[in-house]
């Protein structure tokens, strides 16, 4: 099964506005990490967040991580037309040497 | 700086043919090597990591193998394809153990069995 889930799974919303993803996880983990995908390619890791953390940025990305309600969430501020593409959330079990990654947020950004 | 190569782009296979898809890592000693498929509008689902030359571990039983004959080099295999192996094949690796750092991935392999 898998370890996260993304809401929701599509997204549109028009340039400049801001986006915002949500993972829920199931079990403890050390790290949740973001990446993005655009159609046909490849992931791009896009941030980090470790167990212990609350809060990071990362340019216009903001993650948040809470981990008494297992769930992060991912804000794209006065988002661009580049910005659409797949967004997934993966998680580790603690001590795991493998991450599983979460279904995805469709993410259009209309300009 | 650190690349990794996939190969074929594209490939369209008969049902019961071999497969053989390649990785390789520049840049880096002694990575971790993973494989994933993808299924269209889906999330990854591992097929196989190593953390050494030789070391293969397997996520999902099915009709597909891996190999590391060397360092930097990762190889998917399967000696007669199914229609269900048709997806979205890619490879990554990592410095560390998984949840300690982040996955930098290939540009993947379009697998269509038909």
């Amino acid at each position: 099964s898998q370890q996260g889930e993304e809401d929701p799974q599509a997204l549109s919303i028009q340039e400049g506005e801001n986006a915002t993803m949500n993972c829920s996880y199931k079990t403890s983990i050390n790290n949740l990490q973001w990446y993005r995908q655009n159609s046909g390619r490849g992931l791009v890791h896009l941030i980090l967040i470790r167990s212990n953390e609350r809060e990071k940025h990362s340019g216009r990305l903001r993650v948040t991580l809470d981990t008494s309600k297992k769930s992060s969430s991912l804000l794209i501020t006065a988002s661009r037309a580049a910005d659409t593409a797949s967004y997934f959330c993966a998680t580790d079990a603690e001590g795991a040497q493998k991450l599983v990654f979460g279904q995805g947020t469709r993410l259009t950004i209309n300009p | 700086s650190q690349t990794i190569h996939q190969w074929p782009a594209t490939l369209v296979q008969p049902v019961g043919s071999p497969l053989s898809l390649e990785c390789t890592v520049e840049g880096t000693s002694n990575p971790n090597l993973y494989w994933y498929r993808q299924a269209a509008g889906r999330g990854l689902q591992l097929l196989f990591y190593s953390v050494g030359i030789g070391q293969i571990s397997s996520e999902v039983p099915q009709n597909l193998s891996a190999s590391r004959p060397q360092d930097r080099q990762f190889i998917l295999s399967s000696k007669k394809l199914l229609l269900s192996d048709s997806g979205f094949y890619l490879c990554a690796w990592s410095l560390r153990l998984a949840g300690d750092s982040e996955q930098y991935f290939g540009p993947g392999t379009r697998l269509t069995v038909t």
